[in-house]
């Protein structure tokens, strides 16, 4: 199993173009988050999905799009890119939990987007 | 007020030595609890899980106050390569994630 994969793992950005931050994972988790980790902020959760066709808003998700068409794949869209967006952005997954409360969440290797 | 909060450090300590993290969370109805540790430019990785019960996993003991709403991770006999970020993290009922903002721990030879 790879687990979960992102691509790209660097981007350079300017100012109001637009790209799709990629994330999959091959362990069937019906949970996939994103979050963005910025120097003293800790991590926090732009969008997350518990399962294909569901997704929903988590505590910072302006500036960015999700969708969920499958199980596997879990991409992040920025619609126009500013600095304030620049961050290394890691995508996760996790089984539904309902039946483990010990299952936790797996991260992907994460993204390191700058933005000018 | 955060969901999770964590004193960030750093802390430095000598090989050997034991170190404590506290760490404290805001919704009493949070239903599992984690530690998590980063090193640098790497992602988050599962170190242990946090029980009421307390657990512990070699040198490495976690305890869960759910009373206090509060969760330690007690690292004894430090080792050079336990050097890293060590995150925080509670998981409510809607299967949401929170973080703390990690406390640094750098193991001095």
């Amino acid at each position: 199993n790879a687990g979960v994969t992102q691509t790209p793992k660097f981007q350079v950005l300017k100012t109001g173009q637009s790209m799709t931050l990629q994330c999959a994972q091959d362990m069937n988790h019906e949970y996939m988050s994103w979050y963005r980790q910025d120097p003293g902020m800790g991590l926090r959760l732009i969008h997350y999905s518990v399962g294909a066709g569901i997704t929903d808003q988590g505590e910072v998700p302006n500036g960015y799009n999700v969708s969920r068409s499958t199980t596997e794949d879990f991409p992040l869209r920025l619609l126009s890119a500013a600095p304030s967006q620049t961050s290394v952005y890691f995508c996760a997954s996790s089984p539904p939990g309902r039946l483990a409360r010990t299952d936790t969440q797996y991260f992907g290797p994460g993204t390191r987007l700058t933005v000018l | 007020r955060k969901e999770v909060e964590q004193d960030p450090g750093p802390f430095n300590v000598p090989e050997g030595a034991t170190v404590a993290f506290n760490c404290t969370y805001s919704n009493s109805a949070s239903q599992s609890f984690f530690w998590y540790r980063q090193d640098c430019r790497k992602e988050p990785k599962l170190l242990m899980s946090v029980y009421s019960s307390g657990n512990e996993d070699g040198r490495f003991t976690a305890q869960l106050n759910r009373a206090s709403q509060y969760i330690s991770l007690l690292i004894r006999d430090s080792k050079l390569s336990d050097s890293a970020t060590y995150l925080c993290v509670v998981r409510n009922t809607g299967n949401q994630f929170y973080f703390g903002t990690g406390t640094s721990l750098t193991v001095i030879p």
